[in-house]
């Protein structure tokens, strides 16, 4: 069974610029969460998708979204980049109703650095 | 609402030694309790995970963890540490029943000295 799988893994880009990441979850899965971790703030929550419809978010600002689809891919987007959105961002996957299916797989991460 | 904390930001061991890593939840009702491990540059591994069974729970690479109710603990421990084990571990807690997300601690450095 395929893991979860993130694109890029490593992406440079400058202030002002927007980006996009991609994530594909493990087969039969309909949840995905993102998360940005840093050194400084550790392991932050981003939001979280099922079966298309964001489920819950955390506390950033609006710059900061995303979406899923129907085949339960999710993308995020970071628009207008900020030097402090460098940082390593984690998809990871569950199959996200009752029980342990909340336990989360996660992918290897994309490395943004914001130059 | 639920949560979980972390004692210690850093541990050092050194090889051989017991490795024990804290970890104490706060939860309104019964939990799913779980401890993954980071590698340097990599995304988190699941060790081990507590969803209401045997309370001693046993996962990968010689790890286990202890649920104990009266103590609200989930502590992570090994008996013999050894080098491959230096990595980043993140304890984290959900809920048993209904949807709940998973709130993960602020994680644990460990370093395994020679």
């Amino acid at each position: 069974k395929a893991g979860v799988t993130q694109t890029p893994r490593y992406l440079i880009k400058t202030r002002g610029q927007q980006v996009t990441l991609s994530c594909s979850p493990i087969s039969g899965h309909r949840s995905v969460s993102w998360y940005q971790q840093t050194p400084g703030q550790g392991l932050q929550f981003l939001f979280e998708y099922f079966s298309e419809t964001q489920r819950n978010k955390g506390n950033f600002p609006g710059r900061f979204s995303g979406r899923q689809f129907s085949n339960s891919r999710s993308e995020m987007n970071v628009s207008t980049l900020e030097l402090g959105d460098s940082a390593l961002y984690l998809c990871a996957s569950s199959l996200g109703r009752g029980g342990d299916s909340y336990e989360q797989f996660f992918g290897p991460g994309t490395r943004l650095t914001v130059l | 609402a639920q949560s979980v904390t972390q004692l210690g930001s850093h541990v050092s061991v050194s090889e051989g030694a017991l490795v024990l890593l804290r970890c104490n939840y706060s939860s309104s009702v019964p939990p799913y309790l779980f401890w993954y491990v980071q590698y340097p540059n990599q995304g988190l591994q699941l060790l081990l995970k507590y969803t209401s069974a045997a309370t001693l729970v046993k996962g990968i690479n010689g790890f286990e963890a202890e649920f104990k109710k009266s103590e609200t603990s989930f502590h992570l421990t090994k008996p013999s540490a050894h080098m491959s084990d230096a990595a980043e571990y993140f304890c984290a807690v959900s809920r048993s029943g209904g949807y709940q997300k998973v709130t993960f601690g602020t994680g644990t450095k460990l370093q395994v000295i020679p």
